[in-house]
């Protein structure tokens, strides 16, 4: 099974702290996505990636995708008890075919 | 607008028993997903279908079937159910190839006793 690599798998912080959680792999993707899951429920897409070196932000979460494609990074700012929960990147190698990460829970604590 | 709907939510089954899980989704997408998610191994391919008519394989098929009813249904089917199957069941849809991301169901608890 293939699989991104993310780190750290766990992290517990303190509300108002930054943090970075990251998705690598030695695979080159066409497009790369982030999700978040909450307990009982099924992941919801926060953003996609698609071209080496791109940024995109989304509120207090900064999203990039490495130069060559392989890997990619989530920044929190200022993280709030509501950014809890399972965060979860994946990779397109082929149409209809990706590889997803084990995954980061992430727990912060007011 | 419900996006993706799956059901049943839970489902406990014994060994060798046989059962349907339902997917629907209303955003006419033409490819749909069906996902397993287990603990340490991430979210793995049973099967999907590219578009109405069409079924293909992904990394985890073995004791599965599949049915694309329509554009809007795509059904997974366990036709005698082993303890391994003990997993949480995913369905999701996409616009074509999958490239801008999937929308997912809430999952599917299944327990194979």
């Amino acid at each position: 099974t293939q699989l991104l690599e993310q780190s750290p798998q766990f992290l517990s912080i303190q509300e108002g702290e930054n943090l970075t959680v990251y998705c690598n792999s030695s695979s080159v993707f066409s497009s790369l996505q982030w999700y978040r899951q909450e307990p009982g429920e099924g992941p919801v897409l926060l953003v996609t990636v698609v071209t080496g070196g791109e940024v995109k932000k989304l509120k207090r979460l900064t999203f990039q995708f490495g130069d060559a494609r392989k890997d990619s990074s989530l920044h929190i700012t200022a993280a709030q008890p509501g950014d809890t929960g399972l965060y979860l990147c994946a990779g397109v190698i082929l149409p209809h075919k990706y590889i997803f990460g084990t995954g980061t829970r992430l727990k912060v604590l007011a | 607008n419900a996006g993706v709907t799956q059901t049943p939510k839970f489902q406990v089954l014994k060994t060798g028993q046989s059962m349907t899980l339902q997917c629907a989704q209303d955003m006419n997408h033409n490819s749909m997903y069906w996902y397993r998610q287990d603990p340490g191994m991430g979210l793995r391919l049973i099967y999907y279908s590219a578009s109405e008519g069409t079924t293909d394989k992904g990394e985890v098929p073995n004791g599965y079937n599949v049915s694309r009813l329509n554009k809007r249904e795509f059904s997974l089917r366990l036709e005698s159910a082993a303890p391994s199957q003990t997993s949480v069941y995913f369905c999701a849809s996409s616009e074509e190839t999958g490239f801008y991301g999937y929308t997912f169901g809430s999952g599917t608890r299944l327990t194979v006793v």
